[in-house]
């Protein structure tokens, strides 16, 4: 089946900094989510690219489509403390569901 | 309802008991997904309907899993003869539509087999 590989596992940062993470794919993806979960709750969309090389912001939220479709990365700045949480990279063929990565766990200092 | 409600919110069963796992989608939402998520790991598929119909099932581990959506609303995963690998969190999602990735999730039924 497909395959994503999402960086870094985990990373603990102060606040203020900036962050990024990034995933790949072994197979192209027509569509490129990102989600953030909080403990004991469902994943909530943040960001959703549709094409090549897109360049969608949410906020403070930066994320972009990959050019080879097999890879996709969200920046986060000026990190706050309720940024917390676990993120995760999710991609879809033309015609599969939504694959999900294994997430970026972040935390961040105050 | 406002979301995607799921009940219970943690069930402990012991092996070899079956368990049935509800989610009530957002009122209107074709499409309805079930994924099952294990202690540090993303959501993995396990079965898709649109209404009614099942469309995809492939991702069921074995044939103890099985869902179903009578009336295209309201849906219940239920685990046969559970066992400890069964152990995570079972999210239910919904969508206005198929092609609409805009897939709001309930916050899951935490599953623990002893």
């Amino acid at each position: 089946g497909q395959q994503l590989n999402q960086s870094p596992q985990s990373m603990f940062i102060q606040e203020g900094e900036d962050v990024s993470m990034n995933c790949t794919s072994s197979s192209i993806f027509n569509t490129w989510l990102w989600y953030k979960q909080d403990p004991g709750e469902g994943p909530v969309l943040l960001i959703a690219l549709y094409k090549a090389g897109e360049l969608t912001s949410n906020g403070r939220l930066t994320a972009q489509f990959g050019i080879t479709r097999k890879d996709s990365f969200l920046n986060i700045s000026a990190s706050i403390p309720s940024d917390v949480g676990i993120y995760f990279c999710a991609g879809r063929g033309e015609y599969s569901t939504l694959t999900f990565g294994k997430g970026t766990m972040l935390l961040v200092s105050p | 309802g406002a979301g995607v409600s799921q009940s219970p919110r943690y069930k402990v069963a012991k092996r070899g008991q079956d368990v049935a796992l509800r989610c009530d989608p957002i009122s209107g939402h074709v499409s309805l997904f079930w994924y099952q998520q294990a202690l540090g790991q993303g959501p993995e598929f396990l079965t898709y309907f649109q209404n009614e119909a099942q469309l995809d099932k492939s991702g069921l581990p074995s044939d103890r899993f099985f869902a179903e959506r009578p009336e295209g609303s309201v849906s219940t995963l239920k685990i046969q003869r559970t066992q400890q690998e069964d152990s995570a969190v079972y999210l239910c999602a919904s969508s206005l539509v198929w092609t609409n990735e805009k897939l709001f999730f309930g916050s899951g039924t935490q599953l623990s087999v002893l």
